[in-house]
């Protein structure tokens, strides 16, 4: 199947810092990617959509100016949380819809990053 | 918000079949059901998906009910690698109009058992 590759996998960072996400399509070209987040013992809520040369739509509740989202070619998207706070600690996920897969095509997942923040 | 119902979770006995359900009362014409699975700290995993036939690939058997309104998804032989959260959800179709995101619910935490 369609590889989807996040990096880093896990990051820790002090109070105040950015870190960056990145979500990688391997073989095969992304137009829409989506961001989710998730706490433990909880679901994936999705934070936003990312799409190619335009500009993320963000869910309801969801601060675009703390998670920035640039999705610059067909096979990456990246997250930025700035400032992090130990509230952002939480594992996050991408994943991406292959342009060949329009329709009801499956949607494939990173492995996720878990981001703790001290 | 998540437009299905899921049990919280199920057990099943090794090489059983697992038959997880779910209700989606509020299915539109055009909305897809679909499964995936959580394995834990890792990304979902796609396990399959229909309209209205059944359907069956290499992992799972998808049942839904002739009004759509629910569905079971079949594990047919159960193994200990097979504990996950399994979550359905229902998407419409990627459009011009639509991304096709997925909006996940609680889903079921199937535990394998020896």
């Amino acid at each position: 199947g369609a590889v989807v590759s996040q990096h880093p996998s896990w990051v820790i960072c002090k109070s105040g810092t950015s870190v960056k996400i990145e979500c990688r399509s391997l073989d095969f070209q992304a137009t829409t990617m989506f961001w989710y987040r998730q706490f433990p013992k909880q679901s994936l809520m999705l934070m936003a959509t990312s799409n190619e040369g335009s500009k993320a739509t963000y869910e309801q509740g969801v601060e675009k100016d703390k998670f920035l989202i640039n999705h610059a070619s067909l096979t990456l998207s990246t997250l930025t949380v700035t400032s992090a706070h130990p509230e952002d600690s939480s594992f996050y996920i991408c994943s991406a819809r292959s342009d060949r897969g329009q329709g009801t095509g499956e949607l494939f997942f990173g492995e996720g990053s878990r981001l703790t923040v001290l | 918000d998540a437009k299905t119902t899921q049990p919280p979770s199920m057990d099943c006995a090794e090489g059983r079949a697992a038959n997880l359900p779910c209700n989606h009362s509020t299915i539109s014409g055009n909305e897809y059901v679909y499964w995936y699975r959580q394995i834990h700290s890792q990304g979902p995993q796609y396990i399959i998906h229909g309209l209205k036939n059944n359907e069956t690939n290499e992992m799972a058997s998808l049942i839904i009910t002739e009004d759509r309104k629910s569905s079971t998804l079949i594990l047919p032989h159960a193994t200990l690698r097979d504990t996950a959260v399994y979550y359905c959800i229902v998407r419409v179709a990627t459009g011009s109009s639509n991304t096709g995101k997925l909006i996940f619910g609680q889903g079921t935490t199937l535990q394998v058992k020896p």
